[in-house]
């Protein structure tokens, strides 16, 4: 089965700072990929998502996320963060029936 | 409009109870799911049920039981609750496919005192 890892488990930043979240999954052929965000006290929100074509994928709230598949990774960047980025932020992988999800990565950004 | 709902949005009851929480979505959508997550963000797969048949058991106590009336509800019951119930559910829904993110609502705090 597939799984995911998030390495980065607290990011600290200041605003204006660039963002990158790493996100690697366990296996290759197809897979479809997910960037989750959840605000304090919030549900999950859906970022973006690859399914196939261009691995440079272009989300909601200035967020992208690229899809290297010799490096089995989706890691998602911000060129410049705000507060109101501070979240949750989880990766995905859509296993069969199942999204299975990566233990996130808690975003500070302070002014 | 919301697309998936959920109550209650908080619960808190004492152990031993047995306990509902209750998921509708309005979205047209073939599939819904229970996600638990844990006091460190932890999301992990329950249930999942599409157009009311069960599709996913993911070794859960049988206390916990789904029941999906139709296919714009997915139900869950919790009997005997447990101190390690405690947690926040999820309640999503998807079309069918691999191409298709999760639609969430917005959670039950679920409180075991």
């Amino acid at each position: 089965a597939q799984s995911v890892s998030q390495h980065n488990h607290h990011v600290i930043l200041s605003e204006a700072a660039s963002l990158e979240l790493g996100c690697n999954y366990s296996y290759g052929g197809t897979v479809n990929l997910f960037w989750y965000v959840q605000y304090p006290g919030q549900h999950l929100q859906l970022l973006l998502k690859y399914f196939s074509g261009d691995p440079l994928v272009k989300g909601i709230k200035g967020f992208e996320a690229e899809f290297i598949k010799s490096k089995f990774s989706f890691n998602l960047r911000k060129p410049s963060v705000q507060w109101s980025d501070t979240a949750e932020y989880f990766c995905a992988v859509k296993d069969t029936d199942k999204l299975i999800f990566g233990t996130g990565t808690r975003l500070q950004v302070f002014p | 409009d919301t697309a998936v709902s959920q109550t209650p949005k908080y619960l808190v009851t004492q152990m031993g109870n047995d306990k509902s929480i209750k998921c509708e979505q309005n979205l047209g959508h073939d599939t819904m799911y229970w996600y638990k997550q844990d006091s460190k963000k932890f999301l992990k797969i329950m249930f999942s049920y599409n157009n009311k048949e069960l599709i996913i058991n993911e070794t859960v106590p049988n206390r916990f039981s789904p029941k999906s009336p139709d296919k714009a509800h997915l139900n869950l019951h919790i009997n005997s609750l447990e101190l390690g119930d405690s947690a926040v559910y999820f309640c999503a829904s998807s079309l069918p496919g691999d191409y298709y993110g999760y639609t969430f609502g917005s959670g039950t705090r679920l409180t075991v005192v």
